[in-house]
């Protein structure tokens, strides 16, 4: 069964900080993604990595993929307030179907 | 364009009843996928449509849930006899079905079951 693992859970960071998100999963899969939540909505469709050594950058976030490590990251880059909302990683075993969630980290922006 | 669309965004169940939620995905997308949302959790897989056709229900909890998607487009998920442990956000999301793919979230229905 597929696990995906997420740390920290929740993260409190300051403005203008640095700071890293890690996504572990359980079966070999070069399909991960990223998506972002704020409260009562919907996921939001951010990153999409689909080989070893795959990184993508938007704005402030920058995510990369190592396939062997079963290990993706989400760097976030001199944090704002408006970055504040709960990010998943999911990841797909191949059969382009299902996505299995990662737990979330919920990410809060202070002054 | 217009992105997924559900209804109703809100819905309260006393224990027992049936309910009854739709999906109206993103026009010319071939896949829909269920997904169940507890609080505070991530999303869980329930089911998943090619067209009208019901590949993957491996997900759904009981078979008190139920999903259809008769034209290959708008779907509905029924779960009989609600019980509590159904309350959660039930999130549909549609796809182009190609493989890789990106699957695009609706803003999902809130089940709140007294």
């Amino acid at each position: 069964e597929l696990k995906v693992e997420q740390n920290p859970l929740f993260l409190s960071m300051q403005e203008g900080k640095n700071y890293t998100i890690y996504c572990n999963y359980s079966t070999t899969s070069d399909r991960l993604y990223w998506y972002r939540q704020d409260p009562g909505k919907s996921l939001e469709s951010l990153f999409v990595l689909l080989s070893n050594g795959a990184v993508k950058q938007e704005g402030r976030l920058m995510a990369s993929l190592d396939t062997k490590a079963r290990l993706s990251t989400l760097h976030i880059t001199a944090a704002v307030h408006d970055l504040s909302a709960t990010y998943f990683c999911a990841v797909d075993p191949g059969t382009a179907s299902k996505l299995t969630f990662g737990t979330g980290t919920r990410l809060q922006v202070t002054l | 364009g217009a992105g997924v669309s559900q209804s109703p965004r809100y819905k309260v169940a006393k224990r027992g009843q049936d309910v009854a939620l739709r999906c109206d995905p993103i026009s010319g997308h071939v896949s829909l996928f269920w997904y169940q949302q507890a609080l505070g959790q991530g999303p869980e897989f329930l089911t998943y449509f090619q067209n009208e056709a019901q590949l993957d229900k491996s997900g759904l909890p009981s078979d008190r849930f139920f999903a259809e998607r008769p034209e290959g487009s708008v779907s509905t998920l029924k779960i009989q006899r609600t019980q509590q442990e159904d309350s959660a956000v039930y999130l549909c999301a549609s796809s182009l079905g190609l493989d890789p793919d990106t699957q695009y979230f609706g803003p999902g229905t809130r089940l709140t079951v007294l």
